[in-house]
């Protein structure tokens, strides 16, 4: 199977904190896709990334940036984090044409 | 990316099948239908997709209207763990979007005993 992993299930950081959330596939997959999730907005998409060192914004980029130096690893970074950017993230990958795999998510609280 | 309609919540008893609607009456041509569910407090997991033809997994069977303008995920014998919130998108594969996805509010499920 597929797995997605994503370094923290749960993360404490401060504000002004420059945050890594990182997510790591098996499969070689080229694409990979960072959202978050927040009660009664659903999942927003942040950034997306189709090949190494390819990132495309997605529908929420601001306050965020991306990395993907090696096509198994996705970094979303958090440059000053701040309260409103406390939420549930999740990473998921997939090959062109079949549906995502997500990682089981890390929720992230900044105080 | 068309836009999906799907009601808030349903009902369904163990052991019966589950049938969730989904309207997308804006699909274009070489858009597909992708299913999605999330499990409380998990990441969403993939279903099932298709493009016009019916198709069928382990998991659960996909009907596409002839129009394309609305489809149905049937889950055959529903069971307790398939409580959760099932999400209809549709998204082309190619092109710029790259297969992203956008998430609606899907359709809480909830199977009760």
């Amino acid at each position: 199977d597929v797995k997605v992993t994503q370094s923290s299930r749960y993360l404490v950081k401060r504000t002004g904190e420059k945050v890594f959330l990182e997510c790591v596939q098996d499969m070689d997959h080229e694409n990979m896709f960072w959202y978050r999730q927040d009660p009664g907005l659903g999942l927003r998409l942040i950034y997306f990334s189709y090949d190494v060192k390819m990132k495309e914004k997605g529908d929420i980029p601001e306050g965020y940036s991306v990395s993907r130096e090696k096509k198994e690893r996705f970094s979303l970074i958090l440059e000053s984090a701040s309260t409103n950017q406390t939420s549930m993230y999740l990473c998921a990958s997939t090959p062109v044409g079949f549906g995502y795999t997500f990682g089981s998510g890390t929720r992230l609280t900044v105080v | 990316d068309a836009k999906t309609t799907q009601p808030p919540s349903m009902d369904c008893a163990e052991g019966r099948a589950a049938n969730l609607p989904c309207n997308h009456s804006t699909i274009s041509g070489n858009e597909y239908v992708y299913w999605y569910r999330q499990i409380h407090s998990q990441g969403p997991q993939y279903i099932i997709h298709g493009l016009k033809n019916n198709e069928t997994n382990e998991m659960a069977s996909l009907i596409i209207t002839e129009d394309r303008k609305s489809s149905t995920l049937i889950l055959p014998h529903a069971t307790l763990r398939d409580t959760a919130v099932y999400y209809c998108i549709v998204s082309s594969l190619g092109g710029t979007s790259y297969g992203k996805l956008t998430f609606g509010q899907g359709t809480i499920l909830t199977v009760h005993p």
